[in-house]
Formats: C-alpha cells, structure tokens, sequence
C-alpha cells in the first residue's frame, strides 16, 4: 500500500537551513507530481509547495519563495524540501502528500505522519 | 487566490445526530475543485471528498459532499463516535494555488 514517511525535521535557530525527506513507497513515485503542506502548532493546513511528476514544474508558495525548494528524486523515490533562511513562522510540522493526477494541481490522497520544524533561538 | 471560509468555527453534537459544514469560496471554484478533509489530534489528515461531491476510496457513505461554484458542503448523516474532529476543506485546478478552509472542529455535545 501507499507509504510516505517524512525526515529531517528539527530545531533550528533563526536564519538556519534545514532538508526535509519524504520516502515513498507502495506506488510508481515517478508518476506523481508531489506537494509539502505544513500545519503551525494548533493552526490550520497550509500549501507550501508542489512539483511535476518529471520534476520539470515546480511551484512554492508565496511564503516561502525564494527560500524553500522542492525537488525530487525518482531512482530513491524521495521528495525533498530545501529550508533557507527560516523564521520563526516557519515553526510547523510539514507533511508530504501524493496528488493522484498529472497536470494542474489536485487534491491529495495520501499523506505522510509529518515531520516537526521548530525554529526558534 | 481563492479564500475558504468555513462555518461554523465549532459545531457541537451528540452522536447520532446530523451534521452540516459550510465551506465558502471568495470566487467561483473551477470544475468543483473542492476537496474535504478530517483531521484528529496528532494524526495527518485523511482525504474524504473530491470533486465536491465524490467520495474517495473507503469513506463510509454517511459522508457526502455537495455544492458547486462558491457554496459547498460536507453532510455527515448521522455522526458516529469516531467523526469528532476537525474538517478542512481545499480547493484545487487552479493555475498555481492550493488554499484550504481554516477548518471546523465538530466536538461531541
């Protein structure tokens, strides 16, 4: 069965980087275009960013642009995520989740347990 | 960007009952774009709803979705233990954007 299991969370002082892991498992990784989404401690989901089943498109959010990447790896079938410059606001547990479909963004089917990021000095 | 907005912010009833969230999209959501999310503590969410009004795979048909344009929503026919949790809804296929419902927590009564 589909399996998505996130790494790489943490604590961070303020302007540190973090890379954040998520191992698939159970599908065709290189099939799906793939999102990170993160939730602030007691708030709501938040989109952060999404890439292409061939990794060719790739798109962040406003928030975080400029200072978080995606990418992926399909030989390992691992996503990534790349955190520079992180701010306390970045402080969230982040989670990786399938999108079934090729082509403009969708819902999510799968998601992993998440990985806890805490920036703070 | 398209902004969500659910009601109520809390929805408190007995098991048994009927449950109706409110899901309302500053602009006309695409092809019913519209996904329904539920949460519990700790836990990730789990998809219920696509495409406004399907049910995805292995969720109980007490649980139905529907609406279109910029009004939609989740019907939980007669709530079982097991449903008080928190319920996101999220819109999808536009160009670039994703944005989520700032949520409903349904509690038990």
């Amino acid at each position: 069965q589909v399996h998505l299991v996130e790494s790489g969370g943490g604590v961070v002082q303020p302007g540190g980087s973090l890379r954040l892991s998520c191992a698939a498992s159970g599908f065709t990784f290189r099939n799906f275009p793939m999102h990170w989404v993160r939730q602030a401690p007691g708030q709501g989901l938040e989109w952060v960013a999404v890439i292409s089943f061939n990794g060719d498109i790739k798109v962040h959010a406003d928030s975080v642009k400029g200072r978080f990447t995606i990418s992926r790896d399909d030989s390992t079938k691992t996503l990534f995520l790349q955190m520079n410059s992180l701010k306390p606001e970045d402080t969230a547990v982040y989670y990786c989740a399938r999108d079934p479909f090729v082509g403009v963004p969708d819902y999510f089917d799968y998601w992993g347990q998440g990985t806890l990021v805490t920036v703070s000095s | 960007e398209i902004v969500l907005t659910q009601s109520p912010g809390t929805l408190s009833l007995s098991p048994g009952e009927r449950a109706t969230l409110s899901c309302r999209a500053s602009q006309s959501v695409n092809s019913n774009y519209l996904g329904w999310y539920q949460q519990k503590p700790g836990r990730a969410p789990r998809l219920l709803i696509y495409g406004a009004s399907i049910r995805a795979t292995g969720i109980p048909d007490r649980f139905s979705g529907s609406g279109s344009g910029t009004d939609f929503t989740l019907t939980i026919s007669r709530l079982e233990p097991e449903d008080f949790a928190v319920y996101y809804c999220q819109q999808y296929g536009t160009s670039v954007l994703i944005s989520f419902g700032q949520g409903t927590r349904l509690e038990i009564k």
